[in-house]
């Protein structure tokens, strides 16, 4: 396992067209978390799946994104009529699941969205 | 306001110095994990720790939860060192993140 995965890399679209963003994490990692981060802040939560149960999103996040993890496997984070202020980098982290809070989260190489 | 403050926003060392990056928080935490984010995006765990001290080759990373701050410290500086450091707090399997810390190792 060469861990966590995320496509596309880059993505350019423009304002008003959807999107959508695929993250697959380590194998024997349960939880699952997106993040956006935009030009120097740090990572700011979006939501957080336990296999394929969302368990926490953002008050933050408009209803113009929805994520899933349908077989608590790989997740899909889509947003709706994009606009330029969603331009930023997505990133994707797992964690195991084996209860401890020592287990440090694991992150994929993002997906950086360009809203034109 | 963000639960999770870093100082120095911005370091610049000369190679072979000893440096300090902090974190302070504001809030009950499970844990602390120290990020390390190279140009390009990609970040790297360093440690989670949720007491005492951790040493991993030229990195050592303390926390004291009472006082509600951790530090990052980087012995024999080296230019590959230059990163942004990000500090991340654990809150009921929520990480909530500091700002970042820019390091620039001069040669």
């Amino acid at each position: 396992d060469t861990g966590v995965s995320q496509d596309p890399r880059h993505k350019i679209t423009k304002r008003g067209q959807n999107v959508t963003f695929r993250c697959d994490p380590i194998s024997e990692h349960n939880r699952l978390y997106w993040y956006r981060q935009t030009l120097g802040q740090g990572p700011e939560f979006l939501t957080y799946f336990q296999n394929e149960a969302q368990l926490e999103k953002s008050r933050l996040l408009s209803d113009r994104f929805s994520a899933e993890r349908p077989k608590g496997s790989f997740s899909t984070l889509e947003i709706q009529r994009t606009e330029q202020g969603d331009s930023a980098m997505y990133l994707c982290a797992s964690r195991p699941a084996d209860g401890s809070s020592y287990n440090e989260q694991f992150f994929g190489p993002g997906t950086r969205l360009t809203v034109l | 306001k963000n639960e999770v403050e870093q100082s120095p926003q911005n370091l610049t060392a000369q190679e072979g110095e000893f440096i300090t990056i902090n974190c302070s928080y504001s809030v009950g935490i499970s844990a602390l994990h120290w990020l390390q984010q190279h140009p390009g995006g990609g970040i790297v765990s360093l440690f989670m720790l949720s007491s005492g001290k951790k040493k991993h080759g030229r990195l050592i990373a303390t926390i004291n939860i009472q006082e509600k701050h951790s530090s990052l410290h980087i012995t024999a500086s080296h230019p590959r060192d230059s990163a942004v450091y990000i500090c991340a707090v654990l809150v009921s399997n929520q990480f909530y993140f500091g700002t970042g810390t820019s390091l620039t190792v001069i040669p």
